[in-house]
């Protein structure tokens, strides 16, 4: 049969504006977060992690808001550039000794010049 | 400093085969973990491995095995192939094991199964 994909949600903006790409997490005794950005015909590339005791990192033109109440994990990214289209997946680990990441579905972003 | 590379990039098999993947993780890291990626279900944590023990398994069937070198070189096997398992197979590795490890993944192996 007709295997259904999953619908990846699609964020277009412009370039040189801001991005926010969201993510809401599954388990509430998560306590270490990560963003990874995935190109076509590639692995998913590391660019900025969270943990759970904190609620705001910065990276460079990357930001992570972490919003523990809500179980939501945002990535901003400034003045988004062409470069940084791709797919977008947010990762929780739910906590102990065990490096097992549970992966969001992914955001598209589409950067139009 | 040399990424992960994992070997082959791309494979295709037939239903029925047996198929290893190996990932070299980054020089000094000793934990790896893999993951199968594909459009339906999207990135699944297959298991984890440091220092040669499997320390978790994700919700995968018997048929994917796995294990790990005293070199942290790991390899995954999959044994009486299903066309379900075509995707991409990714290797990520780490400095350690204790959860809040910033984990770098490898290019995947692309596997096709005919």
């Amino acid at each position: 049969g007709e295997s259904v994909g999953l619908h990846l949600p699609t964020l277009s903006v412009q370039e040189g504006d801001n991005s926010i790409i969201n993510c809401a997490y599954s388990n509430s005794a998560s306590d270490y977060f990560i963003w990874y950005k995935q190109e076509s015909g590639k692995g998913p590339q590391f660019i900025i992690d969270i943990r759970s005791n904190m609620d705001k990192r910065q990276g460079q033109r990357v930001t992570v808001l972490l919003n523990k109440t809500v179980k939501h994990l945002s990535l901003q990214i400034a003045a988004t550039q062409p470069g940084d289209s791709a797919v977008y997946f947010c990762a929780e680990n739910t906590g102990g000794a065990t490096n097992k990441l549970i992966f969001g579905t992914g955001t598209l972003l589409a950067v139009q010049p | 400093k040399a990424g992960v590379t994992q070997t082959p990039r791309y494979l295709i098999k037939t239903r029925g085969q047996q198929v290893t993947l190996s990932c070299s993780p980054i020089s000094g890291h000793r934990s790896v973990s893999w993951y199968q990626q594909t459009p339906g279900q999207g990135l699944q944590f297959l298991f984890e491995y440091f220092s040669e023990t499997q320390r978790n398994k994700g919700n995968f069937p018997g048929r994917f095995s796995g294990r790990q070198f005293s070199n942290s070189r790991s390899e995954m096997n999959v044994s009486t192939l299903e066309l379900g398992d075509s995707a991409l197979y990714l290797c990520a590795s780490s400095l350690g094991a204790g959860g809040m490890e910033t984990q770098y993944f490898g290019p995947g192996t692309r596997l096709l199964v005919l």
